[in-house]
């Protein structure tokens, strides 16, 4: 199974709205990162939050991460049109010199006029 | 500003045909590279990474392989293609070996028939 997974496969907001996407992970972690994902283009890191860290901001953007219950979420607010896209969490894996994010399967988002 | 560039844009092969994917990196020395492959509605699967030229760890076996023949330059190439290769593979490049910041290409999308 996957060490992080988003709780759901799909959301769909209207424009100005808020909205919330949650993750969970099974292992204990250094950091974990949000990622967005529009149609046909690479992921874009959103916000790498570490695990001293309790919330992040970046712009509309909220992270939070509770280490005791092992997830995170992100929020968006004031949603707009190019919010659309798939939203995934990664954690962090370091093994031999490489760091290894492992992404869950992501949480497809859109946001409607 | 660094630029991370990938080609071709998308290809159709056959099976048993070769293949070659290759990624650029410019406005940066010695980045940390990989290659990511990610199924139609799958999640990211790191496959390969380089800390340096000439060095490549492989981190899923899925008869493909990868060189890093310049500081600048990741290829991921196999000699026969695979039905189950099909999906869209990823170059990424992160300024540090902690690698938690990864920033992607824009991806080539494969099909195998």
């Amino acid at each position: 199974s996957q060490l992080a997974e988003e709780n759901l496969w799909a959301l769909s907001v209207h424009e100005g709205e808020s909205v919330t996407v949650n993750c969970s992970y099974k292992t204990s972690i250094t950091a974990l990162q949000w990622y967005r994902q529009k149609s046909g283009e690479g992921p874009a890191q959103l916000i790498l939050i570490r695990s001293n860290e309790r919330e992040k901001r970046n712009g509309r953007l909220r992270a939070t991460l509770d280490t005791s219950s092992q997830s995170s979420s992100l929020s968006i607010t004031a949603t707009r049109c190019e919010d659309t896209a798939v939203y995934f969490c990664a954690t962090d894996w370091a093994s031999g010199g490489n760091y290894k994010p492992t992404f869950g399967k992501g949480t497809s988002l859109v946001v409607h006029p | 500003a660094q630029t991370i560039h990938q080609w071709p844009v998308a290809e159709i092969k056959a099976v048993g045909s070769p293949l070659s994917l290759g990624c650029t990196i410019k406005g940066k020395s010695s980045p940390n590279l990989y290659w990511y492959w990610q199924a139609t509605g799958g999640t990211l699967q790191q496959l390969f990474y380089s800390i340096t030229v000439g060095q490549v760890e492989s981190v899923v076996q899925l008869n493909l392989s990868a060189s890093r023949p310049k500081d600048d330059q990741f290829i991921l190439s196999t000699e026969k293609l695979l039905l189950s290769h099909s999906g869209f593979y990823l170059c990424a490049w992160s300024p540090d070996r902690g690698g938690d910041t990864q920033y992607f290409g824009p991806g080539t999308r494969l099909l195998v028939l």
